[in-house]
């Protein structure tokens, strides 16, 4: 079985422009989080969505958002970038979230410029 | 919120040597992680333990769940081990979809 796939992996965009991240869970999982991490910190939790239901939200500004489809694979939505989003972001899956056990994709790395 | 502390920060040891970052959490919880992050990003997810010990190789974790407390040890240490190593655990006792918290990591060089 695959594991979690992100797309792209690296990513470099100017300043005010939008992007879009893409997150394909193991086959079978149902929820998929998304982490924002800047070098040198852990990562923060931005989104987790459980059957393609937002379920939780982390402390980040509505340019950020996501949506998770049918397929279970699930997209995050940053609009007029900042420098301060360059990034690793990292997607993880899970059957179902909160306490059960993840798979973290490798992430794609965000350099806004 | 939970507030998670990792130590060392930093670790340095040569190989062979045995090896343990520890992990303290502020609000009790039912299960906690422990991740490794090798340079260039991946988090490879190593254990998942709600109590007691996991053993899976040459790595060991163990959690106290009274003393909000977790070990990794990693015996006959390699270069290839060298990573960040990351605590994580749900924000709330109750756990919820809010993701998990993350530790600063613990970054480990093996030296030949």
């Amino acid at each position: 079985d695959a594991g979690v796939t992100q797309s792209p992996t690296h990513l470099i965009k100017t300043r005010g422009q939008q992007v879009t991240l893409r997150c394909s869970p193991i086959s079978g999982h149902k929820s998929v989080s998304w982490y924002q991490q800047v070098l040198g910190q852990g990562p923060q939790f931005i989104f987790q969505y459980y059957e393609k239901e937002e379920r939780g939200r982390g402390n980040f500004p509505d340019r950020f958002s996501a949506r998770q489809f049918p397929n279970y694979s699930s997209e995050l939505n940053v609009n007029a970038l900042l420098l301060g989003d360059s990034a690793l972001y990292l997607c993880a899956s899970s059957w179902k979230g909160e306490d059960y056990g993840y798979t973290f994709g490798s992430g794609t790395r965000l350099t806004v410029v | 919120k939970n507030e998670v502390e990792q130590s060392p920060q930093n670790l340095t040891a040569q190989e062979g040597e045995f090896i343990t970052i520890n992990c303290s959490y502020s609000v009790g919880i039912s299960a906690l992680h422990w991740l490794q992050q090798h340079p260039g990003g991946g988090i490879v997810s190593l254990f998942m333990l709600s109590s007691g010990k996991k053993k899976h190789g040459r790595l060991i974790a163990t959690i106290n769940i009274q003393e909000k407390h977790s070990s990794l040890h990693i015996t006959a240490s390699h270069p290839r081990d060298s990573a960040v190593y990351i605590c994580a655990v749900p924000p709330y006792s109750g756990g919820g979809a809010d993701g998990l918290t993350f530790g600063k990591g613990t970054h480990l060089i093996i030296q030949p």
